[in-house]
C-alpha cells in the first residue's frame, strides 16, 4: 500500500499569512494526488486535483504543486474561513490512501 | 446541483450487519464511479471502497475486505454499502463521494454530509 505522510500535523497562522503543507508518498504516484479541506460537521471539499489543478469554485488563493512523491499545498493570504483540516490523497493505485491530515488554526 | 444523501447509519452491537445507502441526484449517476470514505472519531479520512460506473470493478481497503460489500443500483441512482460483522473500530462517519475516473487525478469531487455508524455493546 502507498503511505501518504503530511507535515506538519498542525500549524497556527494569522490572517493574511501564506501557509504551506507538504505531502510525501511512499512511492511514485505520478500526479494522482488530490487535496481536500474538511471542516467539523461538514462534507469534505475538493480543492486541488491532479496535484496542481484548482477545482471549480475554489478561491485562487489555493494552489498545489509537485509530482512523483513530493507535493505541496499552498494557501496564500489566509482567511478566517480557511480554518480547517487539510488532507492529501492518492488515486494512483488501490487501496487509495489519505494523509493523516494537517489542522490549520487561525 | 449535485447532491449525495447518505442514510442507514445508527447504533448497533458488535457482530451485526448494517446497510448504508447514498441517494444521488443532479448528475448522470450511471456514468460515474463512486466511493465510500469514513472518518472515525478524532481520526482522519480513510478510504473504504470504490465501485466503477457499471459495478463491474470493485475495490476495498484491507480493513473491510471480506466484511463489507459495495454495490449500486443505477436504475435507482443509489449506492450501497453492506457492512457485516461490524466491529468497534468501524465506528465512524461514512461519506459517499462521486469519482470522475476520466478526470486527471481521479478525485472525489462531490461528497455527501455523511451518516454516523456507532458499533458498541
Amino acid at each position: 500500500d502507498i503511505q501518504m505522510t503530511q507535515s506538519p500535523s498542525s500549524l497556527s497562522a494569522s490572517v493574511g499569512d501564506t501557509v504551506t503543507i507538504t505531502c510525501r508518498a511512499s512511492q511514485n504516484v505520478n500526479n494522482y494526488l488530490n487535496w481536500y479541506q474538511h471542516k467539523p460537521g461538514k462534507a469534505p471539499r475538493l480543492l486541488i486535483y491532479a496535484a496542481s489543478n484548482l477545482q471549480s469554485g475554489v478561491p485562487s488563493g489555493f494552489s498545489g504543486s509537485g509530482s512523483g512523491t513530493d507535493f505541496t499545498l499552498t494557501i496564500s493570504s489566509l482567511q478566517p474561513e480557511d480554518f480547517a483540516t487539510y488532507y492529501c490523497q492518492q488515486s494512483f493505485s488501490t487501496p487509495w490512501t489519505f494523509g493523516q491530515g494537517t489542522k490549520v488554526e487561525i | 446541483e449535485v447532491q449525495l444523501l447518505e442514510s442507514g447509519g445508527g447504533l448497533v452491537q458488535p457482530g451485526v450487519s448494517l446497510r448504508l445507502s447514498c441517494a444521488a441526484s443532479g448528475f448522470t449517476f450511471s456514468t460515474y464511479a463512486m466511493s465510500w470514505v469514513r472518518q472515525a472519531p478524532g481520526k482522519g479520512l480513510e478510504w473504504v471502497s470504490l465501485i466503477s460506473s457499471s459495478g463491474g470493478n470493485i475495490y476495498y481497503a484491507d480493513s473491510v475486505k471480506g466484511r463489507f460489500t459495495i454495490s449500486r443500483d443505477n436504475s435507482k441512482n443509489t449506492l450501497y454499502l453492506q457492512m457485516n460483522s461490524l466491529r468497534a473500530e468501524d465506528t465512524a462517519i461514512y461519506y459517499c463521494a462521486k469519482v470522475p475516473i476520466a478526470v486527471a487525478g481521479k478525485p472525489h469531487d462531490y461528497w455527501g454530509q455523511g451518516t454516523l455508524v456507532t458499533v458498541s455493546s
